[in-house]
């Protein structure tokens, strides 16, 4: 059964760091692309990043420079590593899978992880 | 690279069919994903390429692509129906390659 469950997240004041877990199950992180999504309060999904599986990255704009993905193929767990946090990264933050062939899609989610950042 | 447009919101009485669009430039020429998310839930996935539908999600979900416009289309909508949805392009030119509409609240009077 494939099993995506996240920890971390927590309540951090602007400025600080936090890191994010997503331990996968019944699948490798290492041979999939794997993802984060966030989702403000109220708000719609917003991409935030993905790694390959040949281990190419991206990132979204509101990101790049202070959000890092990594994974580790012996834990088969992927990470999120976001720094220097402000107000508006606020969210909820989910992995997810990403599959398919010339369209990727996100076939499977964790269960989110909530992110404040307030001081 | 793309912009999805969807309508913020959709209103439908029980029984009847709900029809929500994503529209984009072209939009034809890519594969559209749609994601059911209900309150307090992770999204899923209930139309993928298009129009392709995953084993557990009732026939009643449909989808198709033309031109500038994406739609999911749900007949005989049920109360447990009401939920917020999002369509999703996967741009492989792109930088960012992951591209979400805005996501439109299906009501169910």
């Amino acid at each position: 059964e494939v099993q995506l469950v996240q920890t971390g997240g927590g309540l951090i004041q602007p400025g600080g760091s936090l890191r994010l877990s997503c331990a996968a199950s019944g699948f490798t992180v290492g041979g999939n692309y794997m993802s984060w999504v966030r989702q403000a309060p109220g708000r719609g999904l917003e991409w935030v990043s993905f790694i390959s599986g040949e281990g190419k990255t991206a990132y979204g704009d509101s990101v790049k420079g202070r959000f890092s993905i990594s994974r580790d193929k012996s834990t088969n767990t992927l990470y999120l590593r976001m720094n220097s946090l402000r107000a508006e990264d606020t969210a909820v933050y989910y992995c997810a899978r990403l599959y398919g062939g010339d369209s990727l899609l996100f076939d499977y989610w964790g269960q989110g992880a909530l992110v404040t950042v307030s001081s | 690279s793309h912009i999805l447009t969807q309508p913020p919101s959709v209103s439908v009485a029980p029984g009847e069919t709900a029809s929500i669009t994503c529209g984009a430039a072209n939009i034809e020429l890519k594969g559209v994903n749609w994601y059911q998310q209900k309150s307090g839930q992770a999204p899923a996935f209930v139309i993928y390429y298009d129009s392709a539908r995953p084993s557990h999600v009732p026939a009643r979900f449909s989808g198709s692509n033309s031109g500038n416009t994406a739609t999911l289309t749900i007949s005989r909508v049920e109360a447990g129906d009401e939920a917020d949805y999002y369509c999703q392009v996967w741009n492989s030119t792109s930088d960012h390659p992951v591209v979400f509409g805005g996501g439109t609240k299906l009501t169910v009077l």
